[in-house]
């Protein structure tokens, strides 16, 4: 089975903060995307990734960096925490060729306070 | 771009009967739909999926729906039971699955 592994399931940083969540895929899949799941919201896209050091934004890119230095890790970056920021952050790939294909990780839940 | 609505958002059901989510699409081109279910603390894993080709699809106890005129899919879940209790998500996608618009999320519960 495809695992996507997010390196942790919660996390509390402080406003301000600069924030890694990483995300690694054990598939060889091409595409990774970090979506961010907000009650009342469902799921909306903020950087997804064709390749390696490839990126596109999604929907809500702002205030947020990724990094795709190697094939199965896909990193998202909180460049200055803020509170709004406090949510479900989900990771999920899948094969170029296979739309549906799509894997989630277990998610890291992020409070910045 | 697309939006997907997705009704209802909470459904509570008596074990054994039948559960049916909804969610209306608004992108002509979205010709991928899958659902996800999410249990507590678990990232969402898809159940079924069904493609503009295809009116409908069962797997065992679940089916899914698709209208492409009027823009609609539907979940249907028969003979419920305890575990299929969580938060289940419609999506729309291109051909390319470049990026998933997803629904807002049901809460189900299946009471004993």
């Amino acid at each position: 089975d495809v695992k996507v592994t997010q390196s942790s399931r919660y996390l509390v940083k402080r406003t301000g903060e600069k924030v890694f969540l990483e995300c690694v895929q054990d598939m060889d899949h091409e595409n990774m995307f970090w979506y961010r799941q907000d009650p009342g919201l469902g799921l909306r896209l903020i950087y997804f990734s064709y390749d390696v050091k490839m990126k596109e934004k999604g929907d809500i890119p702002e205030g947020y960096s990724v990094s795709r230095e190697k094939k199965e890790r896909f990193s998202l970056i909180l460049e200055s925490a803020s509170t709004n920021q406090t949510s479900m952050y989900l990771c999920a790939s899948r094969p170029h060729d296979r739309v549906y294909g799509y894997t989630f990780g277990s998610g890291t839940r992020l409070t910045v306070v | 771009g697309e939006n997907v609505e997705q009704h209802p958002s909470t459904l509570s059901v008596q074990e054994g009967d039948s559960a049916v989510i909804k969610c209306t699409y608004s992108d002509s081109a979205s010709n991928y739909f899958p659902w996800y279910k999410q249990e507590l603390g678990k990232g969402p894993q898809l159940i079924i999926d069904i493609r503009s080709n295809v009116g409908e699809k069962k797997d065992q106890r679940i089916a899914v729906t698709l209208n492409k005129t009027a823009k609609h899919f539907s979940l249907h879940i028969t003979e419920t039971q305890p575990e299929d209790s969580a938060v289940y998500f419609c999506a729309a996608s291109n051909v390319n699955g470049n990026q998933f618009y997803f629904g807002t999320g049901t809460s189900l519960t299946v009471i004993p």
